[in-house]
């Protein structure tokens, strides 16, 4: 059974930063798409950044453009997460997801199949 | 961006009845649409994708439908471990975004 673990929340001040990671297991890390979605407490979900298996192709959500940087170490089966500039509506659990792939008559279709538990981020004074 | 937009915000239903989620893509997606099913104080678990096809482990009471920008999610006969919110989700153009999610919950 595939396993995500995330690691690295806490407690950070406005304006400060922080880096998750996620240890992925049970499956051929390097040949997945991955992923960090997020979830504020008693909210809806957001995604927020996703990277290649390669690292050659990487997405950013508008929310978190220019202060949030994913990346990956294929040979250590780890996904990372670097939060910079953080602000109150940060605060989140944050989740890594493996992102699979799909084709049809309609097309490519890209969804989350695997999730880890997440880690909570807590932006506050 | 595309909105999602799910109605309704919560559906009560008693078990065994026949509950109808829907979700309104703010752009035509296709079937570029998934499902996810979330229990409280547990993580996401992707339910349907390419708006009709069943996730492994899920029963054939769960069925997706839709394309475009109308979709929609039915549970045919709801049972107990079914109460719990639904997330559709969208892809295009390298971004995902999420619907508010409807909440099922035991009438």
């Amino acid at each position: 059974q595939v396993q995500l673990v995330e690691s690295g929340g806490g407690l950070v001040k406005p304006g400060g930063s922080l880096r998750l990671s996620c240890e992925a297991s049970k499956f051929t890390f390097g040949d997945f798409y991955m992923s960090w979605i997020r979830q504020a407490p008693g909210k809806g979900l957001e995604w927020i950044s996703y990277i290649s298996s390669g690292s050659t192709m990487i997405y950013y959500a508008d929310s978190v453009k220019g202060r949030f940087t994913i990346s990956r170490d294929n040979a250590k089966n780890s996904l990372f997460l670097q939060l910079n500039s953080l602000r109150a509506e940060d605060t989140a659990v944050y989740y890594c997801a493996r992102v699979m792939e799909d084709y049809d008559s309609n097309g490519h279709h890209l969804f989350f199949d695997y999730w880890g538990q997440g880690t909570l981020v807590t932006v506050s004074s | 961006e595309i909105v999602m937009t799910q109605s309704p915000a919560t559906l009560s239903v008693s078990p065994g009845e026949r509950a109808t989620l829907s979700c309104r893509a703010s752009q035509s997606i296709s079937t570029n649409l998934a499902w996810y099913q979330q229990k409280p104080g547990q993580t996401p678990r992707l339910l349907i994708y390419g708006a009709s096809t069943r996730a492994t482990g899920f029963p054939a009471r769960f069925s997706g439908s839709g394309s475009g920008t109308e979709f929609t999610l039915i549970i045919s006969s709801l049972q107990s471990e079914d109460f719990a919110v639904y997330y559709c989700q969208q892809y295009k153009d390298w971004q995902w975004t999420f619907g508010q999610g409807t909440k099922v919950e035991l009438k």
